[in-house]
């Protein structure tokens, strides 16, 4: 079974600097799919970033960007230039290429600071 | 497109009544989900539709719960004899076939408490 492991449950950083969420996961796939979602106080959850694990290439979305190591099996996302609307939990989950369910981790919490 | 909508919002019950919310996907969508999301936890995957057919259910979907997408647009999911560890705050999600992109869009949850 796959599982999804996110070891920070708590990060805070001043608006403006760049901090980086952690996300390992195990699995015996090889193909399947990474994401990160976000999910602002009181509010639905939302896509931030994806990555296909058979694409080499990290993704990156304007000031988001993953670091995806297949080998060791980890996925982390780093927020530039953060902005207080980051505040949110963030989710990384997995998704195996023969079906559609994602499995999650159990969030981190992160605070940006004015 | 206004996105996924989910009603209610907020549920409160008393334990052993039973339980109904709905979900209205996203309109192209053809891929329904339902996810259970305890406080503090990632959401936990029960139960996804693509049309009308029911594909795949969780372990975590005891008997007494039982999800249906009748024509393939909005889903209904009920919760008999609710237990007070049926609280949670309940996800649905859409997405599509045909953009390849795997992305689901989540609705705003129903918050339920069972009392």
């Amino acid at each position: 079974a796959q599982t999804v492991t996110q070891s920070q449950p708590e990060m805070s950083v001043q608006e403006a600097e760049t901090v980086t969420l952690s996300c390992t996961y195990d699995t015996s796939e090889n193909n399947y799919y990474l994401f990160w979602y976000k999910q602002p106080p009181s509010r639905q959850m939302i896509l931030v970033i994806r990555q296909e694990a058979y694409k080499q290439q990290n993704a990156t979305e304007n000031r988001f960007s993953v670091n995806f190591q297949k080998a060791a099996k980890s996925f982390s996302l780093k927020i530039s230039d953060s902005q207080l609307g980051d505040t949110a939990m963030y989710f990384c989950a997995f998704m195996k290429d023969s079906n559609y369910q994602l499995i999650w981790g159990a969030g981190t919490k992160l605070i940006i600071k004015p | 497109d206004t996105g996924v909508s989910q009603d209610p919002r907020h549920k409160i019950t008393k334990r052993g009544q039973n339980v109904t919310f709905r979900c209205d996907p996203i309109s192209e969508h053809n891929r329904l989900y339902w996810y259970r999301q305890t406080l503090g936890q990632g959401p936990e995957f029960l139960t996804y539709f693509q049309n009308e057919a029911q594909l795949e259910k969780s372990r975590l979907l005891s008997d007494r719960f039982s999800a249906e997408r009748p024509k393939g647009s909005f889903s209904t999911l009920e919760i008999q004899r609710t237990e007070q560890g049926d609280s949670a705050m309940y996800l649905c999600a859409s997405s599509s076939t045909g953009d390849g992109s795997y992305e689901q869009y989540f609705g705003p949850g129903t918050r339920l408490t069972v009392t």
